[in-house]
């Protein structure tokens, strides 16, 4: 049982460069949540999945893209990356909704240069 | 934005010590109410549920004021392995559609 698992654990990108993080969970978890944490600030809320097929914004949606094609896979995209969102960035799922507690994934490092 | 506060620390105790960690959140609708802890570099884990009536698991008691909008987090007879931050977290509305995460206080316990 290996939880939470995100791909790739670092990376390195050019501005204006895409890329998708995959996070995948085993838990048949319903809900699943992208965040991101930078220094000196809280684990923030990009987008979250509350089942197969559905996506909402969360707090900091822009620049990021999401899809939950299989309920255990959701993915994040950066269409053209910017300096900006250089950060760690977090997956986690729970049973159901945000009473439960989350598990996270072991985060990406991402720096666009 | 300052919806979840937290006193960044560092505190630095002895092994031994007991410390507390103080955590004031804005919305008055927050329903749900967490520690977690996370280790440096590493993901955030769960450490307690916070309930109305207070909880305590083992060395850790964490108290809610709902009047106040408080939330504390108590650490008794502190383990080097308690070395951690600690994040405050409280649903950001009634629905519970969100998470708000405070920044941390990071704690560091020495022998």
């Amino acid at each position: 049982n290996a939880g939470v698992t995100q791909t790739p654990k670092f990376r390195v990108l050019k501005t204006g460069q895409s890329m998708t993080l995959l996070c995948a969970q085993d838990m048949n978890h319903e809900y699943m949540y992208w965040y991101r944490q930078d220094p000196g600030m809280g684990l923030r809320l990009i987008h979250y999945s509350v089942g197969e097929g559905t996506t909402a914004k969360g707090e900091v949606p822009d620049g990021y893209n999401v899809s939950r094609l299989k309920k255990q896979n959701f993915l994040l995209g950066l269409e053209s990356a910017a300096p900006s969102q250089t950060s760690v960035y977090f997956c986690a799922s729970s049973k159901q909704g945000l009473t439960y507690e989350q598990y996270f994934g072991p985060g990406t490092r991402l720096t666009v240069t | 934005r300052k919806e979840v506060e937290q006193d960044p620390g560092p505190f630095n105790v002895p092994e031994g010590a007991t410390v507390a960690f103080n955590c004031t959140y804005s919305n008055s609708a927050s329903q749900s109410f967490f520690w977690y802890r996370q280790d440096c570099r590493k993901e955030p884990k769960l450490l307690m549920s916070v309930y109305s009536s207070g909880n305590e698991d083992g060395r850790f008691t964490a108290q809610l004021n709902r009047a106040s909008q408080y939330i504390s987090l108590l650490i008794r007879d502190s383990k080097l392995s308690d070395s951690a931050t600690y994040l405050c977290v409280v649903t950001a509305n009634q629905a519970g559609t969100a998470l708000i995460f405070g920044k941390g206080t990071t704690l560091s316990v020495s022998s």
